[in-house]
């Protein structure tokens, strides 16, 4: 199988302050899709940001960021001036195939800090 | 809002009865997924399917069967529920955009005693 890692199981970081979440993904195809959804405790699933395979620059999407490394196949997300709210479990995936079939990561739990 | 709902939300059954979960969406997106998902296993995919009675098998589909008569609906079936099933399962669909991100359904959460 194919595989997405998440090694942090768990993360802190202070508020306001920037945070990093690893992801490294195995595939061997050409094209696909990266992504990143929060799950608050009330269990939802919430989409964050999208990267393209083919895609030239990184994703942004307000205080988030995808740091896209290709030829290391990682995708890590990166979260600016991290809030209160933003303490959740964060999933890395990685679409294939025309359905656009998802596999995802173990996910990271991030606890913000005052 | 990606106008998809998910019947029912909370569901407590036994070992051997059939089980079935409705996902529905208001928005005609050709692609309906289900995955499952457990602790230490983020979410895996059950079935999907890519249209009216087009539908085929995801990483963990032994026990389940699936249905889909309408564009709105796609149905999760499990024919003998066991406990091994207890998990919270989430419908999602495809946007249909150029990105194709999968929007999530808020989840069931069933309980096979």
């Amino acid at each position: 199988a194919q595989k997405i890692t998440q090694t942090q199981p768990g993360m802190f970081v202070q508020e306001k302050e920037a945070v990093t979440l690893d992801c490294t993904y195995d595939t061997s195809d050409p094209s696909y899709g990266l992504f990143w959804y929060k799950q608050p405790s009330s269990g939802e699933m919430i989409f964050l940001i999208y990267q393209g395979s083919y895609d030239q620059q990184n994703a942004t999407e307000g205080r988030y960021s995808l740091n896209f490394q290709k030829a290391r196949k990682s995708a890590n997300l990166v979260i600016s001036a991290s809030q209160l709210g933003d303490s959740a479990m964060y999933f890395c995936a990685r679409s294939t195939g025309t359905a656009s079939k998802l596999t995802f990561g173990t996910g990271t739990r991030l606890q913000v800090t005052l | 809002d990606a106008g998809i709902t998910q019947s029912p939300r909370h569901k407590v059954t036994e070992t051997g009865t059939p089980v079935t979960l409705r996902c529905h969406q208001t928005e005609n997106h050709r692609y309906m997924y289900w995955y499952r998902q457990d602790p230490g296993h983020g979410l895996r995919l059950i079935h999907y399917s890519y249209g009216v009675k087009d539908t085929d098998k995801g990483e963990v589909s032994d026990g389940y069967s699936v249905s889909r008569s309408k564009t709105e609906d796609f149905l999760l079936t499990l024919e003998s529920a066991t406990s091994s099933q207890t998990s919270v399962y989430f419908c999602a669909i495809a946007s249909g955009t150029s990105k194709e991100t999968q929007y999530f359904g808020p989840g069931t959460r069933l309980l096979v005693l």
